[in-house]
């Protein structure tokens, strides 16, 4: 089973800065790595499939980077609805696909 | 647009079998995949299985032994059955869209407590 990384556990910023979240990857999953955002309550929400591609009705201002095993979620000029937790997700090797532990993205 | 929502029981007893179904609008079940994946109060996501458009089935190797996934295209709805529960298989569960991987749309989830 490949295992994914996420850090920081905790990432404290204000709105308008930029945040960047990192996943790694135990093994390559190439560009198969998807990230969800989750509100408390609330499903989680595709931002990013493939590595880097938006989901539908995405803002600009969410992108995704990286292959192999290391990957990045960037947020540029952060809102006020943009704090909430972070996953990244593996589809490169199944089953099971596996998703990171989570990174929360808190105001400061 | 496809939309969609779990039902079923909020409260199982140990060792009976959990049932959810998820029931899709706004779209034909037919042509896409599905999946179930849950949450532990508080921890993270886990991926349960996945049933295709051919109408096989795919399953989590930690759960195999317990999980059913099915299909009933005449109700536009699709289910789960996990057998033998525990209290660690105590939830929220969702039902989501895959495709090519990604879990594109997601139920607003249902809360499953394994108690007696």
């Amino acid at each position: 089973e490949i295992v994914l990384t996420q850090s920081p556990a905790t990432l404290s910023l204000s709105p308008g800065e930029r945040a960047t979240l990192s996943c790694r990857a135990s093994q390559s999953v190439s560009s198969h790595l998807a990230w969800y955002q989750q509100k408390p309550g609330q499903a989680p929400r595709l931002l990013i499939y493939d590595a880097s591609n938006r989901a539908t009705g995405i803002p600009a201002r969410f992108s995704g980077s990286g292959s192999g095993t290391d990957f990045t979620l960037t947020i540029n000029s952060l809102e006020p609805e943009d704090f909430a937790v972070y996953y990244c997700q593996q589809h490169s090797s199944w089953p099971p696909y596996s998703f990171g532990q989570g990174t929360k993205l808190e105001i400061k | 647009q496809v939309q969609l929502q779990e039902s079923g029981p909020g409260l199982v007893k140990p060792s009976e079998t959990l049932s959810l179904t998820c029931t899709v609008s706004g779209g034909s079940i037919s042509s896409y995949s599905w999946s179930w994946i849950r949450q532990p109060p508080g921890k993270h996501l886990e991926w349960v299985g996945n049933v295709y458009n051919s109408g096989s089935t795919e399953y989590n190797p930690s759960l195999k032994s317990r999980v059913t996934i099915s299909v009933d295209t005449s109700k536009n709805q699709f289910s789960l059955k996990l057998s033998s529960v525990t209290a660690a298989d105590t939830a929220v569960y969702y039902c989501a869209n895959v495709t090519r991987g990604a879990f594109h749309i997601w139920g607003q989830g249902t809360m499953v407590t394994v108690s007696s």
